[in-house]
């Protein structure tokens, strides 16, 4: 098992140009999310996936999209990025049964972007 | 909305010494999980230890544990007989059992950088 995989690790953008995240998960798992992470600021929620062809937004949803075509795999699109968007970028993953909590999220690497 | 607060940036500890991290938070539910993740210069998250807050006990993974005082909404993690491969960024984080809020929606701390020193 590979876990919890994000493509690219390290990426680099010029302001205004769009970029894709990819993360997949072999887990099988219901359940997605898209992380950012800053300094002092811990991990916030951006978008949330309950399920192939499900997405919603989490606490900083602006300036990012997702989608959720197949159930291992969930996006995360930069239409025009912006220095405020420099961070790392976390996906994570749970099982859950549709109707009750998902258990443990489990974590990808972290994808680290820079946007000049 | 919950939040979850951890005031000490930084805590260093010598080796084989016994260091306790402090997370509080707030919310009106009466019923959730609390979690303690670490996340060392790799930036993998891990998750070290998980309280439900329906159970009384205290939980405990090997040298880790938790005080978990519900009513004062206090979680700290006790980390003992501390090694040089626990120094790492730890978070506490709060989930909501209610599955109409963010379903699973993990809402973190600040996080508090441990040290070990020889």
């Amino acid at each position: 098992n590979a876990g919890v995989t994000q493509t690219p690790k390290f990426r680099v953008l010029k302001t205004g140009q769009s970029m894709t995240l990819l993360c997949a998960q072999d887990m099988n798992h219901e359940y997605m999310y898209w992380y950012r992470q800053d300094p002092g600021m811990g991990l916030r929620l951006i978008h949330y996936s309950v399920g192939e062809g499900t997405t919603a937004k989490g606490e900083v949803p602006d300036g990012y999209n997702v989608s959720r075509l197949k159930k291992q795999n969930f996006l995360l699109g930069l239409e025009s990025a912006a220095p405020s968007q420099t961070s790392v970028y976390f996906c994570a993953s749970s099982y859950g049964i549709s109707g009750t909590p998902p258990y443990e999220q489990y974590f990808g690497p972290g994808t680290r972007l820079t946007v000049t | 909305a919950q939040t979850v607060t951890q005031s000490q940036p930084e805590m260093s500890v010598q080796e084989a010494e016994t260091v306790t991290l402090s997370c509080t938070y707030d919310t009106s539910e009466s019923d959730y999980y609390l979690f303690w993740y670490k996340q060392p210069p790799s930036r993998q998250m891990i998750l070290v230890i998980r309280q439900e807050a329906y159970k009384q006990q205290n939980a405990t993974e090997n040298r880790f544990s938790v005080n978990f005082q519900k009513a004062a909404k206090s979680f700290s993690l006790k980390i003992s007989d501390s090694q040089l491969g626990d120094a790492a960024m730890y978070f506490c984080a709060y989930r909501s059992v209610m599955t109409t809020d963010s379903w699973g929606k993990l809402q973190f701390g600040a996080g508090t950088q441990v040290v070990v020193t020889p």
